[in-house]
């Protein structure tokens, strides 16, 4: 079945500064691939996702980058404020089989 | 619409207990997926279901089950709870293709004492 690894586990950032966080996964059939943030507390909220169509997709300071040959896809925060401290799942799922997440990466946005 | 909803949001058992879990999906959505959340382990996938039928099963033991109702609603039952069930449950419902987005509920915090 599909295995998705996440790094880093933890990620320290200056505000201001950009936040990479990587995933590969293992089924080449894999064709959704979701990014979840989850604040201290609170249920996991989709912040952006991409299909294996793409390659590329951009929502504001968020942007989720696709790479099928090498099956790793990445998610970028430019410009982090406070209220980006979360932790974060990366996930991947090949048609109707189910969602697999990540470990969970733990950004921590330094004032 | 209204968002995914769980009740109870909290609850205590003692070990040997079981418990049953409601999950009520946003309208329209018909397939609910539940996953247990652990410091450790992450999202762990227990099981999907579709149209009243098991679309998906996780690698956990049979003491973990789980049906859908004709609205959609989901229950998951625990039977003989060990302390290593303590976690956060979360089910999550989307539409019917395996690319739509899943949305999660609230969860429900199980202790287990």
């Amino acid at each position: 079945g599909e295995n998705v690894e996440q790094h880093p586990s933890t990620l320290s950032v200056q505000e201001g500064d950009s936040a990479v966080i990587k995933c590969t996964y293992s089924d080449s059939a894999s064709n959704y691939f979701p990014w979840y943030k989850q604040e201290l507390g609170k249920r996991p909220q989709l912040i952006i996702d991409i299909r294996s169509n793409v390659g590329e997709k951009k929502d504001q300071r968020i942007a989720v980058t696709l790479n099928k040959t090498a099956k790793h896809f990445s998610l970028h925060i430019t410009e982090t404020q406070p209220e980006d401290s979360a932790v974060y799942f990366c996930a991947a799922k090949a048609g109707n089989t189910p969602l697999v997440f990540g470990k969970g990466t733990r950004l921590s946005v330094i004032a | 619409k209204a968002g995914v909803t769980q009740t109870p949001r909290y609850l205590i058992k003692t070990r040997g207990q079981q418990v049953t879990l409601s999950c009520s999906p946003i309208s329209g959505h018909r397939s609910v997926s539940w996953y247990q959340q652990t410091p450790g382990q992450g999202l762990q996938f227990l099981f999907e279901y579709f149209s009243e039928t098991q679309r998906n099963k996780g690698n956990f033991p049979g003491r973990f089950s789980g049906r859908q109702f004709s609205n959609s609603r989901s229950e998951m039952n625990v039977s003989t709870l060990e302390l290593g069930d303590s976690a956060l449950y979360l089910c999550a419902s989307s539409g019917s293709t395996g690319v739509d987005t899943q949305y999660f509920g609230p969860g429900t915090r199980l202790t287990v004492l």
